[in-house]
């Protein structure tokens, strides 16, 4: 079955220790985002990948980075974890064809734990 | 700004019928979206409306008024598998998700 998939799906850092998240996809969509989702709040968008190109949020913290190697993959580093970086990180994946958008399909989402 | 308004918490009987209202104040509009989210998990997908109207899905319904700015999702024959957050989305002009914080719904036997 076509999907989104992320690993892992729970991660247990430490203060200040570099971690990547991941996720992928087989869905073939060319768009591929990244939402940071604390308890009860909305899901906040921290950027998207429109294929290559690469869209920052503009309240997105130097923190967190992003790779997205191939249409398939896309990682979310965050280089420096702070506490109030515990939340669950959720990738989500849509299609945009000749200016036609189309739903956006999340993975189940890696919950991370900063200690 | 944007913005979107939805109850915080609702609470049902198993068997009954829930209506939960969503109220946004968008730069543009592209369509509505209503996600379920169980706890824990990523929200998955219920409905899209673009047009004024219903949108009838199974048990789930969903409304929408463009012009009132309002819609709802209507849930029929509730069972207790219901019990989650229910999150109101909206494209802006710009294709831009904008989320509601989303209405925690409570089933009761």
């Amino acid at each position: 079955d076509a999907m989104v998939i992320q690993n892992p799906r729970y991660q247990v850092t430490q203060f200040g220790k570099p971690v990547t998240l991941s996720c992928s996809q087989t869905l073939n969509h060319n768009v591929m985002y990244w939402y940071q989702q604390k308890s009860s709040q909305a899901p906040k968008l921290l950027f998207h990948y429109y294929d290559k190109d690469f869209n920052n949020e503009a309240d997105t913290p130097d923190n967190f980075q992003s790779r997205r190697p191939n249409t398939s993959f896309c990682f979310l580093d965050i280089r420096s974890p702070g506490l109030g970086d515990a939340a669950m990180y959720l990738c989500a994946t849509s299609r945009e064809n000749g200016g036609v958008w189309e739903t956006q399909y999340f993975g189940p989402g890696t919950r991370l734990l900063v200690l | 700004g944007q913005n979107i308004d939805q109850p915080t918490e609702m609470t049902a009987t198993e068997g009954a019928i829930v209506q939960i209202n969503c109220t946004y104040q968008t730069s543009g509009f592209n369509g509505l979206f209503w996600y379920q989210q169980h706890a824990g998990e990523a929200p998955t997908f219920l409905s899209y409306n673009v047009l004024d109207g219903l949108e009838e899905k199974g048990r789930f319904s969903s409304f929408l008024s463009r012009s009132k700015g309002y819609s709802y999702l209507l849930l029929k024959e509730l069972q207790m598998k219901d019990s989650a957050s229910y999150l109101c989305a909206v494209w802006d002009s710009n294709y831009q998700l904008i989320w509601g914080a989303g209405t925690k719904l409570i089933i009761k036997p």
